[in-house]
């Protein structure tokens, strides 16, 4: 079984949209989590960490169910500019390994 | 700041040939690390350092390729012989200290391509 798994879409919405992400692991002991962006033939970027409480930076909210071992990553009101893959990343309790879901594509349609 | 420099950014070579990536990390950055990108795999970990020392090369594929710090400010990805499976785009990244592992700082890539 993948350390981490997402859907890879692609998901398709219209401006203004509000669209969420979803990223499974495995490892029920891992210790950090975090969301990049990578634009298409780019680098990746660090979006974002997610805490346990949850957190928000301004129409992005990030947030961790360990009950089920997931994390998620919210997108409000859309706008063409976050037309992207975003990369959801788990690090085990051991803090020597990065693992990168494969990404969720979005593209965002005027 | 330059950012993560990585040359060359675009590479095609023959079954069989050597390849050498090179990386210059962000100056004052502790940790370097090296990743490979397919569409079927996503972003793989292939190794990374501390302060010149090689970690976790656990991600390595194979004996055919290898990976260098002589230095804080430079690192080589080596595939010797290189094969068609091979092609992927090859990502260097660092980072501050061990306190920092969520802020990796990525390269713009080497596109490998292995005929």
């Amino acid at each position: 079984r993948k350390e981490v798994e997402q859907d890879p879409g692609p998901f398709n919405v219209p401006e203004g949209a509000t669209v969420a992400f979803n990223c499974t692991y495995s490892n029920s002991a891992s210790q950090s989590f975090f969301w990049y962006r990578q634009d298409c033939r780019k680098e990746p970027k660090l979006l974002m960490s997610v805490y346990s409480s949850g957190n928000e930076d301004g129409r992005f909210t990030a947030q961790l169910n360990r009950a089920s071992q997931y994390i998620s990553l919210l997108i409000r009101d859309s706008k063409l500019s976050d037309s992207a893959t975003y990369l959801c990343v788990v690090i085990p309790n051991t803090g020597n390994q990065f693992y990168f879901g494969t990404g969720t594509s979005l593209t965002v349609i005027p | 700041d330059a950012g993560v420099i990585q040359s060359p950014r675009h590479e095609v070579t023959e079954m069989g040939q050597e390849v050498t990536l090179r990386c210059k990390p962000i100056s004052g950055h502790d940790y370097l690390f090296w990743y490979r990108q397919t569409m079927m795999r996503g972003l793989e970990l292939l190794i990374y350092f501390n302060n010149n020392v090689p970690i976790d090369d656990s991600g390595m594929p194979e004996d055919r390729f290898s990976a260098k710090m002589p230095n804080a400010s430079f690192s080589t990805l080596k595939i010797q012989p290189s094969e068609p499976r091979d092609s992927a785009v090859y990502f260097c990244a660092s980072s501050l200290n061990s306190g920092s592992w969520d802020t990796q700082y990525f390269g713009p890539g080497t596109r490998l391509t292995v005929l």
